[in-house]
């Protein structure tokens, strides 16, 4: 079954460091979203992106973060300075075009961030 | 506005007790979406079954069953003769059509040897 791969698995970063979080969607889907889990708590929306462009944002995801397609297969979440607050578990997702099924809508094993 | 309630913060039950987890949903739209996930320690997401708002029939696999209920907006999941592999985080979510999840806060099952 297809999968949507996200690297590094677990990630640690100095407060105040940039960092990129990667996923790779399944390769025919066309939506792409970010999710955001700290620990303990409920999974959270962050963004969703279609067509090389936010399509829907949270309030949680404010100008320190950033996302992008740079290439046909990578999907990029980028928080600019990262604060003690940002770590979390990160998870990336994707769905096909017109397919509003779980099996159209993929989540990623996610990333593991530690802000120190 | 949607909103998913799990009432219970943690269960815990004795192997192979039954135990059910309980969710309640809420969303203005008549055609929507609801999830359950499995977390279990090691952090990602499993998906267990997907449920769309026309289809109220009960579903069972395996040990696992749900109980669909649009009357009360429930939709709640019971694991037959709990095993100490059933232990996770379960999450809720409610995906209205072509939105984005709505996770409740999960419900925490420990299963005891």
């Amino acid at each position: 079954e297809p999968e949507v791969t996200q690297t590094p698995s677990h990630q640690v970063t100095q407060m105040g460091q940039e960092v990129i979080l990667r996923c790779v969607p399944i390769s025919n889907h066309l939506y792409f979203y970010w999710y955001r889990q700290i620990l303990g708590q409920k999974v959270e929306f962050l963004v969703s992106f279609y067509n090389n462009e936010i399509s829907e944002k949270s309030e949680i995801f404010d100008d320190q973060f950033s996302v992008e397609r740079p290439d046909g297969s990578n999907f990029t979440l980028k928080i600019r300075s990262t604060k003690l607050e940002d770590s979390a578990m990160y998870f990336c997702a994707s769905r096909g075009m017109g397919d509003n099924t779980n099996y159209g809508y993929t989540f990623g094993s996610g990333t593991r961030l530690t802000v120190v | 506005a949607q909103k998913v309630t799990q009432a219970q913060t943690e269960i815990s039950v004795v192997e192979k007790e039954d135990v059910t987890l309980d969710c309640v949903y809420e969303t203005r739209d008549t055609t929507y979406y609801l999830f359950w996930y499995k977390q279990p320690p090691s952090g990602e997401l499993v998906f267990l079954i997907r449920r769309n708002s026309f289809d109220e029939q009960n579903e069972i696999s395996g040990r696992y069953s749900w109980n669909f209920q649009k009357s009360t907006s429930s939709f709640n999941f019971t694991i037959t003769a709990s095993q100490v592999v059933d232990s996770a985080v379960y999450f809720c979510a409610l995906q209205n059509y072509g939105q984005n999840f709505v996770f409740g806060p999960g419900t925490r099952l420990s299963v005891l040897p």
